[in-house]
């Protein structure tokens, strides 16, 4: 696709139920990048990979959240045993080389994750 | 613990002057510096970089500029448009990590 894909843009659970939020990378883009943010907020660095290995997960606030990317392509973000703290928008960023260059990002439209 | 902080009020300003916005931090010894612009609803977009070892750096009507000694980078916006109304980003890089810490966000509103 022409840019960072997320899906679902839209996410309403429960408390204490499991979510998986997906994101699609520009193609050929080797680095990808989760950050979260909550209203009024800029986004909150969460975990990022370098191919399929976890770079920097030093965002990450518990082991509650996990995210995978087993093939460098597609990744997701998984939260278990959600509660009402975790609601925020889910952002989505992927860019070309490697990341510590500081090549900019680009970043999907993010999911808004509300948990009741 | 690393700090970065823009100004927090909204800015705003008579369409053709120039915006200029504040990113101030603390505790951190950035490689780089971002500029990035968000509308709302939408994912951030980049507008520019600037490193560690560069004082100014210009794109069109925008200039972003970088002390690491007062640990502070302006971001100009001139001859501004309507347009140009948004929340704009501050975001800082170190050179052993690609993960960006982000301000709060300073958001603008030109008006016609």
């Amino acid at each position: 696709g022409a840019g960072v894909s997320q899906t679902p843009s839209n996410k309403v659970t429960e408390k204490g139920k499991y979510v998986e939020l997906r994101c699609d990378p520009i193609s050929g883009h080797t680095a990808l990048y989760w950050y979260r943010q909550s209203l009024g907020q800029g986004p909150e660095f969460l975990i990022y990979f370098q191919g399929t290995g976890a770079a920097d997960d030093s965002g990450l606030p518990n082991d509650r959240f996990f995210a995978v990317r087993p093939e460098g392509s597609v990744s997701t973000l998984k939260i278990q045993r959600t509660e009402r703290g975790d609601s925020a928008v889910y952002l989505c960023a992927s860019s070309f080389g490697r990341g510590l260059l500081g090549n900019e990002q680009f970043f999907g439209p993010g999911t808004r994750l509300t948990v009741l | 613990s690393q700090k970065i902080e823009q100004n927090s009020e909204a800015l705003n300003i008579q369409e053709g002057k120039t915006a200029t916005l504040t990113c101030n931090y603390t505790n951190y010894s950035p490689a780089y510096l971002q500029w990035y612009r968000q509308d709302p609803g939408r994912g951030p977009v980049f507008l520019l970089l600037i490193r560690e070892n560069e004082k100014e750096k210009r794109k069109e009507r925008l200039k972003v500029t970088f002390d690491t000694t007062l640990k502070q980078s302006l971001f100009h916006i001139t001859a501004s448009q309507p347009a140009d109304s948004a929340t704009y980003l501050c975001a800082l890089g170190g050179s052993n990590t690609g993960k960006l810490i982000f301000g709060q966000g300073t958001t603008l509103q030109v008006k016609p």
